[in-house]
């Protein structure tokens, strides 16, 4: 069955880097690109961006752009998202999300559980 | 700010049907796709490629689509199906990705 297992839970200061993995299974991993998609505590979803795990082409969000970084280990089928310069407000627990594209579409069909990432001074 | 606009709250009665909107520009050219979320869990897929319902996911969720808005209804809405619901779809370029901002569901 597929799955998506991420990276344990992270403390980080203002201004340090993050990097979170995502191991996937049961599935061929260079068939789906990977996205990662984080949540703020009681607030809504926000698509941080995407790999093409084939060819590993990349997409972010523009609000991010130059703060994060996604790759990916097709030897071990592993994601990983790198986010620097991190504040207060990337307080958020991370999912990772298998996706699926067509050109009327784009959804996510399997997620990850989750990684909270707390940046505290 | 979202590209896609949810109502915040919505509720129904136990066993009654309700239909939960997102709406948006690229809607007129994206399908929209629905996730389930209860505290503390990821999110679920219950409704992609604007109505097909992935296995497992019962029956009585459908989705369906008219000029910009989509909207997921659940017929006969259970106890279990209290959670938040957030639409996706393509942003108006088509080059990125948009989630709404959510609708939380309270079955009364």
């Amino acid at each position: 069955q597929v799955q998506l297992v991420q990276s344990g839970a992270e403390v980080k200061k203002p201004g340090a880097s993050v990097k979170v993995s995502c191991k996937a299974s049961g599935y061929t991993f260079t068939s789906y690109s990977i996205n990662w998609v984080r949540q703020a505590p009681g607030q809504g979803l926000e698509w941080m961006g995407w790999i093409g795990t084939y060819n590993g082409n990349t997409n972010y969000a523009q609000k991010l752009q130059g703060r994060v970084t996604v790759t990916t280990d097709t030897s071990t089928t592993t994601a990983y998202m790198e986010l620097r310069s991190l504040r207060s407000d990337d307080t958020a627990v991370y999912y990772c999300a298998r996706g699926i594209s067509g050109s009327y579409l784009y959804y996510f069909d399997y997620w990850g559980q989750g990684t909270l990432v707390t940046v505290s001074s | 700010s979202s590209e896609l606009t949810q109502d915040p709250a919505v509720s129904v009665a136990l066993g009654q049907t309700v239909r939960i909107t997102c709406q948006g520009d690229s809607l007129r050219s994206y399908y929209a796709s629905w996730y389930q979320q209860k505290p503390g869990q990821a999110p679920l897929l219950v409704i992609y490629d604007k109505n097909n319902r992935p296995s497992g996911i019962p029956d009585r969720f459908s989705g369906s689509s008219s000029g910009n808005t989509a909207s997921l209804t659940i017929t006969g809405a259970q106890a279990e199906d209290e959670a938040d619901y957030y639409c996706n779809s393509r942003d108006s370029s088509g080059n990125h990705v948009v989630f709404g901002g959510g609708t939380k569901l309270t079955v009364l």
